[in-house]
């Protein structure tokens, strides 16, 4: 079955560090993969996202690549921000007929940033 | 600023109570989600509507009840809770074309935070 798997947190880091979340996933066919954001206290934010091999999603300084290879869609950031504490979840989507919906999460990492 | 709003965010209830949650979307989307997420959990999938049709409904008791009166409105209707059933309650829509490829993207609302007593 389809499912995806996110590095265990929480990670914690200072100001200005780099960040890798790993996340690797098991589908069937051609999913979309995702990283959503959830700030203390809020909803599920879309981070990125990457629709076929090869995309690199990237937004706010953030970046994926879908690599169909390895299965993979690790999350970087170069230079991390006491703002970018959160909880980060990687996900798949089978994105055609009957799968409507069906947002396939990893269990989330916790990331705190330290000044 | 998100899309999608749902009230209230917060809402404590008694077991015996009646209350319902809402969400409302103005992108045009034709799906709409209800999520549940316990702390320190990913969302799990409760119910799924398709042009206002519930096409999804992942074994959910039926003390919640959901509704769609139009294409962009959603409630969901709660009776006789227990107290497991505190949680984040989240509210997401997307695109929604049959048989068609999409991106399968969520847009989620800021969740409504529910306390049963």
């Amino acid at each position: 079955g389809n499912s995806v798997t996110q590095m265990e947190g929480p990670v914690t880091l200072s100001e200005e560090a780099f960040l890798t979340i790993n996340c690797t996933y098991t589908a069937t066919g051609y999913p979309s993969l995702f990283w959503y954001v959830q700030y203390p206290g809020e909803g599920l934010q879309l981070l990125l996202k990457a629709t076929k091999a090869d995309d690199k999603g990237s937004n706010k300084g953030f970046e994926a690549t879908y690599r169909k290879e390895t299965t993979s869609f690790h999350l970087e950031k170069g230079s991390v921000q006491v703002s970018d504490s959160a909880v980060y979840f990687c996900a798949l989507s089978k994105n055609y007929g009957g799968s409507q919906g069906n947002l396939i999460f990893g269990k989330g990492t916790k990331l705190s940033v330290k000044p | 600023d998100t899309e999608v709003t749902q009230t209230p965010k917060h809402l404590v209830m008694g077991m015996t109570n009646k209350k319902s949650l809402k969400c409302e979307q103005h992108m045009g989307h034709r799906a709409m989600y209800w999520y549940k997420q316990k702390a320190k959990k990913p969302p799990e999938l409760m119910f799924v509507y398709s042009y206002e049709k519930l096409s999804i409904n992942e074994s959910v008791p039926s003390r919640f009840s959901p509704e769609c009166p139009n294409s962009s409105l959603l409630n969901l209707h709660l009776h006789a809770l227990q107290p497991e059933d505190s949680a984040l309650y989240l509210c997401a829509s997307s695109q929604y074309q049959g048989q068609a490829r999409t991106t399968g993207e969520l847009f989620f609302g800021e969740g409504s935070r529910l306390t049963v007593l």
